[in-house]
């Protein structure tokens, strides 16, 4: 059982390059998340989606774009990268709204020069 | 306007004796809490829930706490053990909306 799978691991970017952060989950949850983890900060909400078909800003949107592909995928882009962007992004899914708890993947570890 | 926070960065404890992280919210539709456990390089692990119906949920070492008239949560581990070395992160969620929003974090690190 794979969980949640993040891919890249790592990454490096260029300012003003794009890129797609993919996220697959099998567990046939309803809800995604991609959040941001930075010193100080904890872990920050991108955006998420209660279902699929739908997506909704979390406290820090601005620089991101998602797209909830079907069920099993959220996909994160950064359609013009900034070294503010440098980050650890995870994502994680839930079974919906129910009182369970969210599963994390392995992260995605992406610095921007 | 962070809605969950962690006013404490990090906290030392002795193994054995008794750890407690601490959490304040400021929303009071949360209806859900969680904690999560984090080690460098890796994804959050689920540790413990409450719902807003109940003031206290133990599993283990592992209890946390309720107060919703203070809009706070704490985390108790008793006994502290070297591995419970980590950062430790609250989430509160919203209904309707299964938005889950997380804390700054503490570091907790026990020591022999």
């Amino acid at each position: 059982n794979a969980g949640v799978t993040q891919t890249p691991k790592f990454q490096v970017l260029k300012t003003g390059q794009s890129m797609t952060l993919q996220c697959a989950q099998d567990m046939n949850h309803n809800s995604m998340y991609w959040y941001r983890q930075d010193p100080g900060m904890g872990l920050r909400l991108i955006y998420y989606s209660a279902s699929e078909g739908t997506t909704d800003k979390g406290e820090v949107p601005n620089g991101y774009n998602v797209s909830r592909l079907n069920k099993r995928e959220f996909s994160l882009r950064l359609e013009s990268a900034a070294p503010s962007q440098t980050s650890v992004y995870f994502c994680a899914s839930k079974q919906g709204t129910q009182n369970t708890e969210a599963f994390f993947g392995q992260g995605t570890r992406l610095t921007v020069v | 306007d962070q809605q969950v926070k962690q006013n404490s960065p990090s906290l030392s404890v002795q193994e054995g004796r008794i750890s407690i992280l601490n959490c304040d919210y400021t929303n009071s539709m949360f209806d859900y809490f969680l904690w999560y456990k984090k080690y460098p390089a890796e994804g959050p692990t689920f540790l413990i829930s409450i719902s807003s119906i109940k003031d206290k949920n133990e599993d283990g070492r592992f209890t946390v706490f309720l107060n919703k008239s203070a809009k706070h949560l704490s985390l108790h581990i008793v006994p502290s053990q070297p591995g419970d070395s980590a950062v430790y992160f609250c989430a509160a969620r919203r209904p309707t909306t299964d938005k889950l929003i997380f804390g700054t974090g503490t570091r907790l690190q026990v020591f022999p």
